[in-house]
Formats: C-alpha cells, structure tokens, sequence
C-alpha cells in the first residue's frame, strides 16, 4: 500500500512565489526524503530529514517534519521556472533493516509559470 | 560522464515477447534497486541487490526476473509480456543499503515500456 501521500496533487504558481507542498505517511520511519523528478527523467534526491529532525534547510529548499503528525512539508521559496517538476517524498517505513526500501507518494506536480 | 544509465530509453513491443532493460552505475555503490512507475507516476518498488545478492523482492510476477551479474549492474528480464507492464521502469543505486541512516538513492534516466 501507499505510504506517503503528498498534497495538492498540482499546484501553479508564479515565478518568485514560494510553493508549498505536504506529505502525509502512515507508519512510523527512520527519515524521510525529497525527491524531485523533471518531466521525462529520473528522479534527483534533494534532501533527506532523519526522525529526530524537526527543520532542514537546503538552498531554497526547507523541509520540516512533524512525526507526531506523521506529516512533512517541503517549502521552495522563491521558485523559478526550472523548479517546474514532480515532487515526491519517499518513506523507509521505520525498520532497521529496511535495506533502502523507500515507500513513494504519487506526487505533487509544481507549474511555475514565468 | 552519467552516474546511472539504462538502455534502452524506450521500448515498443508486442505482447508475449520477452525483453530486457539493462542498468549500469559508475558510482561505486553497493545496492541497486529496480522500481515501476504507472501511468498515475506512483512509483513501486520492485526489487533490490546488495552486493549481487537479492535483497528486496516486492510481491512481483515472476515474469520479472533480476540479473546483477557484478555489483555496478543490474538487468531486468521480463517474460511474457502483457499489456499491464507499460510502464516506466527506473534503476537506482545508493551506497549502502539504508538501515535507520537513510541512503539516498541515485535515479537512471527510466526506460519507457510499451507492450502493444
């Protein structure tokens, strides 16, 4: 089954905006990831958050994560076109011997309009 | 030079037919991963190798068949084709293999399935 869930499924926006995006998982996890695909292509790990992790930041990126909500939330601020993308967040599903298995949602589909 | 490469790209070809997606990383890692993403973008794990040694092996049909022949690759066969399997089929590779660290994963470029 699904472990992550990300909310909205879409969202357009206008260059220089921030975007927002959320992610919902059902267990409990060792970390949680970001990850954004561009149309066509693989998927590129952009930050990784560990459960005793409340707030990262990368770049313009900033994730936080509320493990009594089971909830994550990434923030691009101040998007450009190029961050027009999937976004998806990726589970490990809390087991310690997880050997990699990452749980992904379907996705939030970020439009950045110039 | 790319770090996880498939070939082919794209492949079209009718039902019943037997193929193969090759993958290949430059990396130097250890584990290596097979995933399926459906029309919807929901992407699947489907198997994964540590070190040539099966370690993941999701409720797949056994028409897919996981080859590592040496560490940096990892193939997929797939037997029988059906309709059902169009889909983009993506390699990954990542250093270890995760444990309560987390590993991140580093994605090929996807082979495209059409079964007609």
């Amino acid at each position: 089954s699904q472990q992550g869930e990300e909310d909205p499924q879409a969202l357009s926006i206008q260059e220089g905006e921030n975007a927002t995006m959320n992610c919902s998982y059902k267990t409990s996890i060792n970390n949680l990831q970001w990850y954004r695909q561009n149309s066509g292509r693989g998927l590129v790990h952009l930050i990784l958050i560990r459960s005793n992790e409340r707030e990262k930041h990368s770049g313009r990126l900033r994730v936080t994560l509320d493990t009594s909500k089971k909830s994550s939330s990434l923030l691009i601020t101040a998007s450009r076109a190029a961050d027009t993308a999937s976004y998806f967040c990726a589970t490990d599903g809390g087991r310690t011997d997880s050997w990699g298995k990452l749980q992904f949602g379907a996705g939030t589909q970020v439009v950045v309009t110039p | 030079d790319t770090a996880v490469s498939q070939t082919p790209k794209y492949l079209v070809t009718q039902m019943g037919n037997d193929k193969s997606i090759k993958c290949e990383q430059n990396l130097g890692h250890d584990t290596m991963y097979w995933y399926k993403q459906d029309s919807k973008k929901f992407l699947k794990i489907m198997f994964s190798y540590n070190n040539k040694e099966l370690i993941i092996n999701e409720t797949v049909p056994n028409r897919f068949s996981p080859k590592s022949p040496d560490k940096a690759h990892l193939n997929l066969h797939i037997n029988s084709l059906e309709l059902g399997d169009s889909a983009v089929y993506f390699c990954a590779s990542s250093q270890g293999s995760g444990g309560t660290a987390g590993d991140t994963q580093y994605f090929g470029p996807g082979t495209r399935l059409t079964v007609l």
